[in-house]
């Protein structure tokens, strides 16, 4: 059975400071995929790796894949209120027609002045 | 852009009664997904399809069923709803890119309170 752990589970930020959280499986799988999900809205995807090594930025925000350390990690730099939400990372178990995503359990990321 | 749409945003059943939660998406995505999500246990999922007609048992598809009759509408179906499947239900759809991606786009959500 695939396990998604992410941690910490919740992340108090000082505003300008850099941080990173982690995202580890414990499966063979090279797709990962980041989601944020901002208070009483849904899911949106945020990043999507899909080798070793893999990494996309998207403002503040950067995304690394090491497939043989099975882990992910989402890079804040200088935090700003606006990146405060929930952190989801998923991992794909089965590649094909049939693939399913397992979520972890999310990071609430809350950035303070 | 994809749309995911969920007919119920906020719903209140009694214990023992028949629930359906509809969930439609509008651009010809093969893959259907219902997931709930509960406060400190993240996303579980409940059933998935990849086809018409096609289902498949996620972690968690104890007390649920589901239909999926046309490739744009999947159902989730609690028979007889219970306390414990109070939450929020996250419906989302998908297909695979030339690169073997599969990313999800997620309807708003239902929350269901059973009582």
């Amino acid at each position: 059975e695939l396990k998604v752990e992410q941690n910490p589970l919740f992340l108090s930020m000082q505003e300008g400071k850099n941080y990173t959280i982690y995202c580890n499986y414990s499966t063979t799988s090279d797709r990962l995929y980041w989601y944020r999900q901002d208070p009483g809205k849904s899911l949106e995807s945020l990043f999507v790796l899909l080798s070793n090594g893999a990494v996309k930025q998207e403002g503040r925000l950067m995304a690394s894949l090491d497939t043989k350390a099975r882990l992910s990690t989402l890079h804040i730099t200088a935090a700003v209120h606006d990146l405060s939400a929930t952190y989801f990372c998923a991992v794909d178990m089965d590649t094909g027609a049939n693939s399913k995503l397992t979520f972890g359990k999310g990071i609430t990321l809350s950035v303070r002045p | 852009d994809v749309k995911v749409t969920q007919s119920s945003r906020y719903l209140v059943k009694r214990t023992g009664e028949k629930v359906f939660l509809e969930c439609v998406q509008d651009m010809d995505h093969e893959n259907m997904f219902w997931y709930r999500q509960d406060p400190g246990l993240g996303l579980r999922l409940i059933y998935f399809s990849y086809d018409v007609k096609m289902k498949e048992k996620g972690d968690i598809p104890e007390g649920y069923s589901v239909s999926r009759e046309k490739k744009e509408r999947f159902s989730l179906i609690l028979e007889s709803a219970s306390t414990n499947q109070t939450s929020m239900y996250l419906c989302a759809s998908s297909f695979l890119t030339g690169s073997g991606a599969n990313v999800l786009t997620f309807g708003a959500g239902s929350r269901l309170t059973v009582l």
